[in-house]
């Protein structure tokens, strides 16, 4: 089945304690990206890969690393989280960079930092 | 900067009469628009994109949108709402060439019995 997977689904943890969050496709997608989601300012990217080493920001990359060593995976990385970056978070792909690919979404990740 | 807007962050329908959820875009250049629902703890999931090929798109569930230029909206429609149309909605954008996507802030369609 294609899919886009994301672990952990939930994550509590304390302030300044690094976290990683994986994200895994296996449709052999060039692009991925992460998002945050927070209630009323809907989805925002924090950071994209257009294909193996390839990665660049995106609206909110500050307080997050991302890295993209292999195609199928897309880590992101906290290395000192923060209360403010308690969110729901979501990683999609696609199949390449181009404006008519739609994008495959995990099921989310709801990390909490206390 | 350019974006999208969607008008109204809670719409409630009843089951059987019409949805329309808006979106407007912001932009100088003909975009690619798409909507997205997002089901109770799950990911997003397309439901319809525009691309230029038609401006009256068809997709999943019943759904459709239209693309008007002279309005710059992208407004997503279904004639008769179910129950299972219960979710949140977004409309997205995409500025081409990098696919940065710009993604609204959401509807959340309730429909009463």
């Amino acid at each position: 089945e294609a899919q886009v997977t994301q672990n952990p689904r939930y994550l509590i943890t304390v302030t300044g304690k690094k976290l990683t969050v994986t994200c895994s496709q296996n449709m052999n997608h060039e692009y991925m990206s992460w998002y945050r989601q927070d209630p009323g300012l809907g989805l925002r990217q924090i950071y994209y890969s257009m294909n193996v080493e390839v990665t660049d920001k995106g609206d909110v990359p500050e307080g997050y690393k991302v890295s993209r060593k292999e195609k199928r995976n897309f880590p992101l990385i906290l290395e000192s989280p923060s209360p403010n970056q308690t969110s729901l978070y979501f990683c999609a792909s696609s199949l390449a960079p181009g404006q008519t690919y739609e994008q495959y979404f995990g099921p989310g990740t709801r990390l909490t930092v206390t | 900067a350019q974006s999208v807007t969607q008008l109204g962050s809670h719409v409630s329908v009843s089951e059987g009469a019409l949805v329309l959820l808006r979106c407007n875009y912001s932009s100088s250049v003909p975009p690619y628009l798409f909507w997205y629902v997002q089901y109770p703890n799950q990911g997003l999931q397309l439901l319809l994109k525009y691309t230029s090929a038609a401006t009256l798109v068809k997709g999943i569930n019943g759904f459709e949108a239209e693309f008007k230029k002279s309005e710059t909206s992208f407004h997503l429609t279904k004639p008769s709402a179910h129950m299972s149309d219960a979710a949140e909605y977004f409309c997205a954008w995409n500025s081409g060439g990098y696919q940065k996507v710009t993604f609204g802030t959401g509807t959340k369609l309730q429909v009463i019995p």
